[in-house]
């Protein structure tokens, strides 16, 4: 079974620093990757996605992906306490029965402290 | 108004009992999945289905079954549930060639 590994936290970002988030996958085939934001009690929230090596940035959030190393991160920028939330990395991979389906890391939880 | 709706968004029931979970979606994707996730855990595939009449198993569909009506519904059953059935559902759906999944707003379930 191909494996998604992110850093469980919780991370503690001052309120108007950085945050960077971090994933790294199994699969060397992978092409798919996303960036899924969670609140407590609440359902997944797609954030981002990066299909090729490089940055690519939406707002306040930088996706970053370097398939040679396999790992992707996230960059959020000016954190605000609302972006206190369990960040999932998604890779697209295959599974056991050969399908491609999103493999989920556990999730890194995110406090942003005022 | 929300791409993917899931009914009922809370439950409570005993164990032994049946329980339907349904879900729809308004997106025009063909794929749907069902998802559980219990406390501090990740998500799990139970089913998934990449059109009417495909249906598969994921990781964790012992005590599971579904079902795809349409195209745009998808329902998931325990046929007798048990207290370690008590979780978070999520229904999902996805389009190619990518496979971003978009969420419904989950079904918390409680099995007493």
């Amino acid at each position: 079974q191909k494996e998604v590994e992110q850093n469980s936290g919780p991370l503690s970002v001052p309120e108007g620093a950085i945050a960077s988030l971090n994933c790294t996958y199994s699969d060397r085939g992978s092409q798919s990757f996303f960036w899924y934001r969670q609140y407590s009690g609440k359902s997944p929230e797609l954030i981002m996605s990066i299909y090729s090596n490089g940055d690519k940035e939406d707002g306040r959030f930088t996706a970053q992906l370097n398939k040679a190393s396999q790992y992707v991160s996230l960059l959020i920028r000016d954190s605000q306490p609302s972006d206190s939330a369990t960040y999932l990395c998604a890779v697209k991979g295959r599974t056991r029965d050969s399908n491609y389906q999103l493999i989920w890391g556990a999730g890194t939880k995110l406090i942003i402290k005022p | 108004d929300a791409d993917v709706t899931q009914t009922p968004r809370n439950r409570i029931t005993k164990t032994g009992k049946r329980i339907m979970l349904e879900c729809s979606q308004t997106k025009g994707h063909d794929r749907m999945y069902w998802y559980r996730q219990d406390p501090g855990l990740g998500l799990r595939l139970i089913y998934y289905s990449f059109d009417v009449k495909d249906i598969n198993k994921g990781e964790i569909s012992d005590g599971y079954s579904v079902s795809r009506q349409a195209q745009a519904k998808f329902s998931l059953s325990l046929e007798s549930a048990i207290p370690n059935q008590t979780a978070l559902y999520f229904c999902a759906t996805s389009d190619i060639p990518h496979n971003e999944q978009f969420f419904g707003p989950g079904t918390r379930l409680t099995v007493l």
